[in-house]
């Protein structure tokens, strides 16, 4: 069975530049959570979205958004990106009744520069 | 969810057994106990998780102290490939939400 695909891995945009992430789960996986990871702040859970529905929400600004579709591909976008935006973004899809058992893709290397 | 402490880093032997403690003296009764590991420039790997009962499985095996104030994560045979970050958390499973509430971790390198 593939794993998580998150496209694409890397990416260079400038500020105030807006981006969009996407992810394919898990066939069969429902629950797709969004995660940023930098040096500094380490792993901050940014959403989750289960039947195209946001169903729990970080503590990030506006500017992140996302979405699902009937398919369970997620995408998330960041606009007017800010140099501190720089991270790897990480997807995780998990089955419904065992969001314990998260399952990660390999992220997207954003540099804003 | 709890808050839990564990050491920044530790160093084990290839072959040996590494034991990775985690304090969480919060923790309330519903909580479980999660460890997930980062291999460098990977996304993390759920290895196993426990309510109150010791638990095995083929990665690895948790041992929670009865007052549930603190837990250990053995590595059995460690081997080169189990460098990487280890992360406890603790949250409640609410069967739903997926938030996974990330430490600091500990920085697990095993030498030859």
């Amino acid at each position: 069975k593939a794993g998580v695909t998150q496209t694409p891995r890397y990416l260079i945009k400038t500020r105030g530049q807006q981006v969009t992430l996407s992810c394919s789960p898990i066939s069969g996986h429902r629950s797709v959570s969004w995660y940023q990871q930098t040096p500094g702040q380490g792993l901050q859970f940014l959403f989750e979205y289960f039947s195209e529905t946001q169903r729990n929400k970080g503590n990030f600004p506006g500017r992140f958004s996302g979405r699902q579709f009937s398919n369970s591909r997620s995408e998330m976008n960041v606009s007017t990106l800010e140099l501190g935006d720089s991270a790897l973004y990480l997807c995780a899809s998990s089955l419904v009744g065992r969001s314990y058992e998260q399952y990660f893709g390999p992220g997207t290397r954003l540099t804003v520069t | 969810d709890a808050k839990t402490t564990q050491p920044p880093s530790m160093d084990c032997a290839e072959g040996r057994a590494a034991n990775l403690p985690c304090n969480h003296s919060t923790i309330s009764g519903n909580e479980y106990v999660y460890w997930y590991r980062q291999i460098h420039s990977q996304g993390p790997q759920y290895i196993i998780h426990g309510l109150k009962n010791n638990e095995t499985n083929e990665m690895a095996s948790l041992i929670i102290t009865e007052d549930r104030k603190s837990s250990t994560l053995i590595l059995p045979h460690a081997t080169l490939r189990d460098t990487a970050v280890y992360y406890c958390i603790v949250r409640k499973n609410t069967g739903t939400a997926s938030k996974l509430t990330f430490g600091t971790g500990t920085r697990l390198q095993v030498t030859l």
